[in-house]
C-alpha cells in the first residue's frame, strides 16, 4: 500500500543554519505531496504542497520539489529560526480521496 | 474566514463509556476527515466524508463511526471507550472536488483522555 518515510528526529540546528527534512513516498498513480507542521498543543497548519512531478511548493522560506524519479519530497529552509521548532510531517493524497497518509513526522529544534 | 472548529478541546471519560466529538468546517467547505493522533501510532486516518456520505474509511473498529450533516459539520462517536482510545482527534476540511486530492485544513484538535 501507499506509505511516507520520513528521517528520524530530532532534528537539532543552530539559528541560521540550512535545513533538509528528507521524505520519501510509494504509491500507485500520481499522489499529491503536502508537508504540514505541528507547533506544541496545536493542530496540523499545511506548510506546502506539490500536485505533480517537478512542482516545487514554497511557503515562509520552505521549499519542497516533488521528484518523481526519485519518489522523494524533501524539505528544505536555507536560514532557520528559533520559532521554527515544530514536528514536521510529510503526507501524500491518494487519488481520488482526500485521505492523507503521514509520515512519523520529525521533530526539529532551533536553538540561537 | 473562520478556520475549522473542534469541541471539546479537552475531554476525560472512564473506560466503557461513549464520547462524541464534533467539527464544524471551514464555511463553504465540504469534505470533512477525521484522523487519531497517538505519540505511538503517529497520525492515522480515520474516515472522510463529503456530501454526507463516507467516502473513506480507515483501519479503525466498528467502536469508531462518524456522520456529516447537510451543512457538512461533521461527528465522530466512539462507543466502549479503552484506554488505548487516548489521542489527540483531528477534523480536516477541504472544498472537495469529486476527484479529492484537495488540500485539507486541520482544526485545533480534541484531546481525549480515557482513565
Amino acid at each position: 500500500g501507499n506509505s511516507v518515510t520520513q528521517m528520524e528526529g530530532p532534528v537539532t540546528l543552530s539559528e541560521e543554519a540550512f535545513l533538509t527534512i528528507n521524505c520519501t513516498y510509494t504509491a500507485t498513480g500520481y499522489p499529491s505531496l503536502f508537508w504540514y507542521v505541528q507547533y506544541p498543543g496545536e493542530g496540523l497548519q499545511l506548510l506546502l504542497k506539490a500536485t505533480k512531478a517537478d512542482d516545487k511548493g514554497s511557503n515562509k522560506g520552505f521549499e519542497a520539489t516533488y521528484r518523481k524519479e526519485t519518489t522523494s519530497f524533501h524539505l528544505e529552509k536555507g536560514s532557520v529560526q528559533v520559532s521554527d521548532s515544530a514536528v514536521y510531517f510529510c503526507a501524500l493524497s491518494e487519488r481520488n480521496t482526500d485521505k492523507l497518509i503521514f509520515g512519523t513526522g520529525t521533530r526539529l529544534q532551533v536553538f540561537p | 474566514k473562520a478556520g475549522v472548529t473542534q469541541t471539546p478541546r479537552y475531554l476525560i471519560k472512564t473506560r466503557g463509556q461513549q464520547v462524541t466529538l464534533s467539527c464544524s468546517p471551514i464555511s463553504g467547505h465540504r469534505s470533512v476527515s477525521w484522523y487519531q493522533q497517538t505519540p505511538g501510532q503517529g497520525l492515522q486516518f480515520l474516515f472522510e466524508y463529503f456530501s454526507e456520505t463516507q467516502r473513506n474509511k480507515g483501519n479503525f473498529p466498528g467502536r469508531f463511526s462518524g456522520r456529516q450533516f447537510s451543512n457538512s459539520r461533521s461527528e465522530m462517536n466512539v462507543s466502549t471507550l479503552e484506554l488505548g482510545d487516548s489521542a489527540l482527534y483531528l477534523c480536516a476540511s477541504s472544498l472537495a472536488a469529486a476527484g479529492g486530492q484537495e488540500t485539507q485544513y486541520f482544526g485545533p484538535g480534541t484531546r481525549l483522555l480515557v482513565l
